[in-house]
Order: C-alpha cells, then structure tokens, then sequence
C-alpha cells in the first residue's frame, strides 16, 4: 500500500514571497491534517480535512495560510506572504476514520521549507 | 488543557543498553496514547499505540504501557541498535466534540553507538 506522498521535499523562497505544498493521502482516507513542526518540537496541527470539508482550522494562520481538499483526495497548503518563522517542516497526514481524527495518523515524508 | 510532557534530550546510550524514554501527559477523558519514531530526514512513523488502561503497546522490540494511574505511557527497550537512533515522540490523542486532536510532545533525540 502507498503511503501519503508529498511535494517538493525541499523549498527555500525568500520572505514575502509565495509557496505552495502538496500532499496525497493514502488511497480511501478520509480525513487528511496538515502540521507544522518548527525544529526542535513536536508537530502542531494547522488544519484537518474530513474529505473535502475543514473540521479544524482554529490553529492556522489565515491572514497568510490556506488550504483546499478538492474533491476530497489530495490536498495544497499555500502561504503568502511567507515570514522568516514560517520556516519548519510541513506535515501532512491522513487516517482512515469516518469520524474525523478518531483513527490512526500516517504521516508523508513532509517538506522542509526555509525561508531567508 | 491537553498535554504531553517528555523527558528531555538527548539521550546517547551504547549498542545493547537498556533505554527508557519517559512521557506523561494531561487529559480530560480517555485519550488513546501512542509513540512515534522520526528517523534523519524522514517523516513520522508510527511505532506503538495503546487505547485504553492497561493497554500494553510493542513493536520492533519497544514496549510501552498506557498507565492511567500515574498518567505515564514510557517507552522501553531492552538491547538498543545502531538503527534505533532517530527522534521519539509521545503523542495522545483526545476526543473534542466530533473530532479527535492529536497533541505531540517535543520530542527526544536518541542517539546510539556501537
């Protein structure tokens, strides 16, 4: 079975400029979350998608991040404008559960992003 | 609030030694607990999981066990490798409404040598 897949695995942009990830969730999941992890610390939610609907976005940063599950498989999160403490790894992961988050997470590869 | 507290790192032991890596949290309800592994340059990958007390979670050799009454879940292998080096996180997952929410702690880096 594939895992979840996730694009680029590297990115550095310069502050104020615009990026996107992407994230493929394992085939029939239907919840799909996107993390930060700042070096040094555990994983942070940013936002939860249970199919093609937000469940949880109350920890992202709207003002710069959005995000969008069309269709209800895969999955962008975008940030612009980009800050110099956007800099992290971005995880995405997916579970199988019909109730959103109650199963267990299977997480990508993420994509380290740096920004100067 | 939903916590998870883990001793800190880093944690160098010699190949064979015993390893314990502590982790307590804080919950309203009956969080599942689990352990992830992040090996250099690789995402999260899940280890061992327990849903209810007493539950005992294992796998590749690690063992931990969900203890209610002390609010502990710790991670515990006998013979560490070369290959267990890698950072350890402490997770639960707690149930807010509709949804579930998982909450890390922050990690502890292991670092073994031969």
């Amino acid at each position: 079975e594939a895992g979840v897949a996730q694009s680029p695995r590297y990115k550095i942009i310069e502050k104020r400029q615009s990026v996107a990830f992407w994230c493929n969730p394992i085939s029939g999941h239907a919840t799909l979350y996107w993390y930060q992890q700042i070096l040094g610390q555990g994983p942070k939610l940013l936002i939860q998608f249970q199919n093609n609907g937000v469940v949880d976005d109350s920890q992202l940063p709207k003002d710069r991040f959005s995000a969008e599950r069309l269709k209800g498989v895969d999955s962008t999160l975008k940030i612009q404008p980009a800050k110099l403490e956007d800099s992290a790894v971005y995880l995405c992961a997916s579970s199988l559960d019909r109730l959103a988050g109650r199963g267990t997470q299977y997480f990508g590869p993420g994509t380290r992003l740096l920004v100067l | 609030g939903n916590s998870v507290t883990q001793m800190e790192g880093p944690v160098t032991l010699s190949e064979e030694a015993f390893l314990t890596i502590n982790c307590t949290y804080t919950a309203t309800g009956y969080p599942s607990l689990f352990w992830y592994v992040q090996y250099p340059g690789e995402g999260l990958q899940l280890l061992l999981k327990a849903t209810k007390a007493d539950d005992k979670g294992s796998n590749k050799g690690f063992e931990a066990t969900y203890r209610k009454e002390t609010t502990s879940f710790h991670l515990e292998k006998g013979s560490v490798q070369v290959s267990d080096s890698a950072v350890y996180f402490c997770a639960l997952l707690y149930y807010g409404g509709s949804q579930g929410n998982l909450i890390f702690g922050k990690g502890t880096k292991l670092s073994v040598k031969p």
